[in-house]
């Protein structure tokens, strides 16, 4: 069956840096994109990033260039998403989420991680 | 960026009704080289991430009951649940994978009247 199991709940102070992860199992983690979602407290769903596994290929929403950084471990199948500088509005609710296809570029999500709750507080 | 937007914003239906919910892309998300619309439908419960009903604008995913489907091309899409079930209530979301960045709608609150 496949699964994405993402990392725990996360307390941070602003300024702060954090990565939190996104662990794949049931398929071939190289040939299937993985996108990163956001969803501030009480708010809709905002699309952060993708990255192809296979050859680490990412590409970003403009809004977030530079204040994001996402990666993928083939070894491990692994996604990751790293802050640097947490703000107090980096607190929400963050999924992975995998490309319904193999080897997709534009393709919706059908398999999506529990969701990380992130919260930036001083 | 591709602007999507849902409307209603919130809609009561009773149990056994009809819902129906628009989303409006700001531009075409019909790909010429496929003749396919970049557009899915998701369903989220409180508490719970997101869940794909519909891909290609109309193809409904594996599991989803029939009651739900989904139409539209271009610019226009509709998703609609017939015979609306205590299960359903939940906040839906279209969302455009035509272009970077993906862009969802602000979603429309789905409750029982």
């Amino acid at each position: 069956e496949v699964h994405l199991v993402q990392s725990g709940a996360e307390v941070r102070k602003p300024g702060e840096s954090l990565k939190i992860s996104c662990k794949a199992s049931g398929y071939s983690f190289n040939n299937y994109r993985i996108g990163w979602v956001r969803q501030m407290p009480g708010k809709g769903l905002e699309w952060m990033a993708m990255v192809y596994p296979g050859n680490s290929h990412t590409i970003y929403s403009p809004s977030l260039q530079g204040q994001i950084t996402i990666s993928a471990d083939r070894s491990i199948s692994t996604a990751y998403l790293q802050f640097s500088g947490l703000k107090a509005s980096d607190t929400a609710i963050y999924y992975c989420a995998r490309h319904l296809t193999r080897d997709s570029y534009n393709d919706a999500f059908d398999i999506w991680g529990q969701g990380t709750m992130v919260t930036v507080s001083s | 960026d591709i602007v999507m937007t849902q409307s209603p914003e919130s809609l009561a239906v009773s149990l056994g009704e009809r819902a129906t919910i628009n989303c409006k892309s700001s531009q075409s998300v019909l790909s010429d080289s496929n003749n396919e619309n970049f557009l899915a439908w998701y369903r989220q419960k409180p508490g719970q991430p997101p869940r794909l009903l519909f891909y290609w604008a109309s193809t409904r995913e594996s599991g989803v009951p029939d009651r739900f489907s989904a139409s539209g091309s271009g610019t226009d899409f509709t998703l609609t649940i017939n015979s609306l079930q205590a299960e359903d209530v939940a906040i839906y979301y279209c969302q455009q994978y035509y272009n970077t960045p993906r862009t969802f709608g602000q979603g429309t609150n789905v409750e029982i009247k």
